[in-house]
């Protein structure tokens, strides 16, 4: 079975500052896709990357980055010069590919981060 | 635009009604839609995946006779929450994955229905 871990539950920073959300999964299986989301107040789920178990590069998009280690089964979300609208819930996800190519999708508890102007 | 939309965005209803909600993948056919539920404050779970032409296959602790699900097309699929009451009140959301030549597989999810049971 698939598990995804966020330990932090709430997470304050001032504006500007920069922040790391932490997310540590359990898998069985070798090939798997991580995710990673935004949910505002609206409800609504963003997307905001995608990384397979077999690139383990770390990827920079603005000011967001993440940080993929296999060794330790995390990937971790650091958000540089905080701006209060990132203020949201973000999950973390992972998914496994079943027969017939479909991927279930396991969420992580969600990290809520407030960003104080 | 919108990959997945869901309708009604929100409902508002009598304990012992149905409630039905609606998941369409707008630019695509999907053999397989996903329905989540979100307590407030709480994360996403999966309550079953529905297969288009079959029966939907139901995570474990999801009353299979709760939560009809109908999956009667390749771009629409329905969750029918069946005499609810004040406990189903939560953000239902479904989601597809679409596995197309040159786009990959990816998953997107609806915009969600927020179901609120009086």
């Amino acid at each position: 079975a698939q598990k995804v871990t966020q330990a932090q539950t709430e997470i304050s920073v001032v504006e500007k500052e920069d922040v790391t959300l932490d997310c540590v999964y359990e898998t069985r299986d070798t090939t798997y896709y991580l995710f990673w989301y935004k949910q505002p107040p609206s409800g609504e789920l963003v997307f905001l990357i995608r990384r397979n178990s077999f690139d383990e590069q770390n990827e920079i998009s603005g000011r967001y980055s993440w940080n993929f280690q296999k060794s330790t089964s995390s990937f971790n979300f650091t958000i540089t010069a905080s701006q209060v609208v990132d203020s949201a819930v973000y999950f973390c996800a992972l998914s496994e590919v079943y027969s017939g190519g479909y991927q279930k999708v396991t969420f992580g508890t969600g990290t809520k981060l407030q960003v104080i102007p | 635009g919108a990959v997945v939309s869901q309708h009604p965005s929100w409902v508002i209803c009598k304990s012992g009604t149905s409630v039905k909600i609606e998941c369409r993948s707008l630019d695509f056919q999907a053999t397989t839609m996903f329905w989540y539920r979100q307590f407030p404050k709480q994360s996403l779970m999966l309550m079953a995946t529905s297969n288009e032409g079959s029966k939907a296959t139901y995570e474990q602790g999801v009353e299979k006779d709760k939560f009809l699900i109908n999956h009667a097309s390749l771009t629409l699929s329905t969750l029918t929450v069946t005499s609810a009451h004040p406990e189903d009140s939560s953000f239902y959301i479904c989601s597809v994955n679409m596995w197309t030549s040159g786009r990959r597989d990816e998953q997107f999810f609806g915009p969600g229905t927020r179901l609120t049971v009086l």
